[in-house]
């Protein structure tokens, strides 16, 4: 099973709103991703967690706040959103997060993504 | 130095034809070139992946042609059917540092017409 469960599928919110993005995965990867996505375009690598550990935050503001409860769970926690927030939010994991040999331990799987929409 | 430069935009091909995604990169880092494949609505799924120690690299219908010294690499899509029209992102990862970060182009929407 190389399942990622994001959740919810859609979101809809105001920029006074406080709303949270939920991933979970069950294959005992030890590494999990934030991406958001715009339309036609590549996903943007936002944070990634490391054994549960914060490992990279790529200058995202501070009105989203990532949260990795255990091993299996990612949070994003959203508040004071801008209407240009508005994009596809992906989770992935895999394995580890840093490179080994290979690299198949660091092939990233995708759920399907949270669409975001800030009014 | 850290892009991926992917060409073309958009692809339109018969079925039955041959679609051809190419990719090209500066860093010589670089050590893992995956593809991912994405279906409106869903996310990324990788397809196929390969490292430059080898030329090519075939899984059924899909295929990954790499050029070290050109430091391009491609997918060609064999008799390509309606039901893989969708966009394609090529990516590099750079082994130094070791941190594993993908590297996206910015993608093809590829159509095949029935």
């Amino acid at each position: 099973d190389t399942e990622v469960t994001q959740t919810p599928k859609h979101l809809v919110m105001g920029m006074t709103n406080k709303k949270s993005l939920k991933c979970e995965q069950h294959m005992g990867h030890r590494a999990m991703y934030w991406y958001k996505q715009k339309a036609k375009k590549p996903p943007e690598l936002m944070f990634v967690y490391s054994y549960e550990k914060l490992s990279i935050n790529e200058s995202v503001p501070s009105r989203f706040s990532p949260e990795c409860p255990n091993s299996s769970l990612l949070n994003l926690h959203l508040h004071a959103l801008q209407p240009e927030d508005s994009a596809l939010y992906l989770c992935a994991s895999s394995p580890t997060h840093r490179r080994q040999g290979s690299g198949a331990k660091n092939i990233q799987y995708f759920g399907a993504g949270t669409r975001l929409s800030v009014l | 130095q850290q892009q991926v430069k992917q060409s073309p935009q958009s692809l339109i091909v018969q079925k039955g034809g041959i679609s051809i995604i190419n990719c090209a990169y500066e860093n010589t880092a670089f050590d893992y070139f995956p593809w991912y494949q994405q279906f409106p609505g869903k996310g990324p799924a990788l397809l196929i992946a390969i490292r430059p120690d080898v030329s090519e690299k075939k899984e059924g219908r899909f295929t990954i042609s790499f050029n070290k010294s050109a430091k391009q690499f491609s997918l060609h899509i064999m008799d390509s059917q309606p039901g893989d029209s969708a966009t394609y992102f090529c990516a590099a990862s750079p082994y130094s540092g070791n941190t594993g970060k993908l590297i996206f182009g910015q993608g093809t929407t590829l159509q095949v017409k029935p």
